[in-house]
């Protein structure tokens, strides 16, 4: 078990529709960091938070936004979704404002249909 | 569990062999390196990582090797056994903090 927990475990849902998924980083670490993987992309990162303040963005569509509060747990927001958004997405957490060193929890997976 | 990946190039090994997975990477401005373990239904698990001014670094049964000449970093398994099959993915973290994953590469270790 890493201590990073993320719910939902796995998500339906319809094209056109909007999602919220929810990480909880371990206890203690300041930065969360969000992943998409999916077969024909691998994994990707989307974009990282420290202490409540966006530090790093990746491929992260316009479609998609995240946020971390004052918990310093951390939403990811999903909307007009697409076939293609079909992925498991990963939240990581870490103590530093590093990503090499980051802890993955179990993952999202998001089927749009 | 899920499935990660129906096409990834596969590694079969004898239980008690050693394990070799390569990674070629892109970026000459990458400070980290990192290896990951996924296995199925999970998510990725920290292995080991190397700093762009070291060549070698060991761990428990693994060792890294990184040749910056030729981009290529390289994860060794001593003594591979069951619980090692899973897919492994090597990163690399440029200025930023954005990791970038490899392709990954999925090991099988027979009886």
């Amino acid at each position: 078990d890493s201590g990073v927990t993320q719910t939902p475990k796995h998500l339906i849902t319809a094209t056109g529709q909007r999602v919220t998924l929810r990480c909880s980083p371990r206890s203690g670490d300041l930065s969360v960091y969000w992943y998409q993987q999916s077969l024909d992309q691998g994994l990707q990162f989307l974009i990282q938070y420290y202490n409540g303040e966006e530090r790093a963005k990746g491929n992260i569509l316009e479609r998609f936004s995240a946020q971390q509060f004052p918990d310093l747990h951390s939403e990811l927001n999903l909307s007009s979704l697409e076939l293609g958004d079909s992925a498991l997405y990963f939240c990581a957490s870490s103590g530093e404002d590093t990503a090499s060193r980051a802890f993955f929890g179990q993952g999202t997976r998001l089927t749009v249909v | 569990g899920e499935s990660v990946g129906l096409h990834l190039p596969t590694l079969s090994v004898q239980e008690g062999d050693n394990s070799i997975i390569n990674c070629a990477y892109s970026n000459s401005a990458s400070d980290y390196f990192i290896w990951y373990k996924q296995e199925s239904g999970k998510g990725p698990q920290f292995i080991i990582d190397i700093r762009s001014n070291m060549d070698k670094r060991q761990g428990q049964r693994v060792t890294v090797l990184l040749n910056k000449t030729v981009k290529h970093l390289s994860l060794q398994i001593a003594a591979t056994q069951p619980g090692d099959s899973a897919v492994y993915f090597c990163a690399e973290k440029a200025a930023g903090n954005k990791l970038t994953f490899g392709g990954g590469t999925r090991v099988l270790v027979k009886p």
